[in-house]
């Protein structure tokens, strides 16, 4: 277990509404990501962090914010939740130093967005 | 950037037999593939990785094999028992940024 908590496990909500999701790490890792899941199309990438106010893109980031003010906690944002965002949410941190590192992930969040 | 094919989609196999799962990359600078398995309902664990100085790599039941040449690289599974059955990912980091990048993932059937 790498450390990895994320809140909420489950939510529901309704369209148009702004839903944050949070991932904490306890072990002060430096690199942390964000990946929806859904049928037939594995884990994708939405944003990645690699370090305090230091953020990127993903494969499919559109509609998507994150925020990260504190090493430990790498937050997700939909600004106005649509029903194509309902998925499984996993967040993952990259252990070690550099480049090439193992990724651990935490037990996901089920977001059903009605 | 970094594409990950994967195949099969779906793999059955007899409980004792082996289980190849094979998965082609786009970025020939890409240096680490790891391989994970998840069970319904629950996340993603790492099961093995390899780097891309390194050929093979075993770990009891379970190897990796990595071909440089022609991109590919594939999970082998020996001696397949009831516990295997779960989907298994694999991935590959694009070598110009910190991103990984997924296949798509193999149901794998054991049947007892």
């Amino acid at each position: 277990d790498a450390g990895i908590t994320q809140s909420p496990r489950h939510k529901v909500t309704e369209t148009g509404t702004p839903v944050t999701l949070r991932c904490h790490q306890t072990e002060n890792h430096r690199y942390m990501y964000w990946y929806r899941q859904d049928p037939g199309h594995g884990l994708r990438l939405i944003h990645y962090s690699y370090g305090v106010k230091d953020t990127d893109k993903g494969e499919v980031s559109d509609g998507y914010s994150v925020s990260r003010s504190k090493t430990e906690d790498f937050l997700l944002t939909l600004e106005s939740a649509t029903s194509s965002q309902t998925s499984v949410y996993f967040c993952a941190i990259s252990t070690g130093q550099g480049k090439g590192q193992p990724q651990h992930f935490g037990d996901g969040t089920r977001l059903s967005i009605l | 950037g970094e594409n990950v094919e994967q195949h099969p989609s779906t793999l059955s196999v007899q409980e004792g037999d082996s289980a190849v799962i094979k998965c082609t990359y786009s970025d020939s600078a890409s240096n680490y593939f790891p391989w994970y398995k998840q069970e319904l309902g629950k996340r993603p664990q790492l099961i093995i990785d390899i780097r891309s100085n390194v050929g093979e790599k075993k770990d009891q039941r379970i190897a990796v094999t990595l071909n440089k040449t022609a991109k590919h690289f594939s999970l082998h599974i020996t001696e397949t028992q009831p516990e295997d059955s779960a989907v298994y990912f694999c991935a590959a980091l694009d070598s110009g940024t910190y991103k990984y990048i997924f296949g798509t993932g193999t149901r794998l059937k054991v049947l007892a």
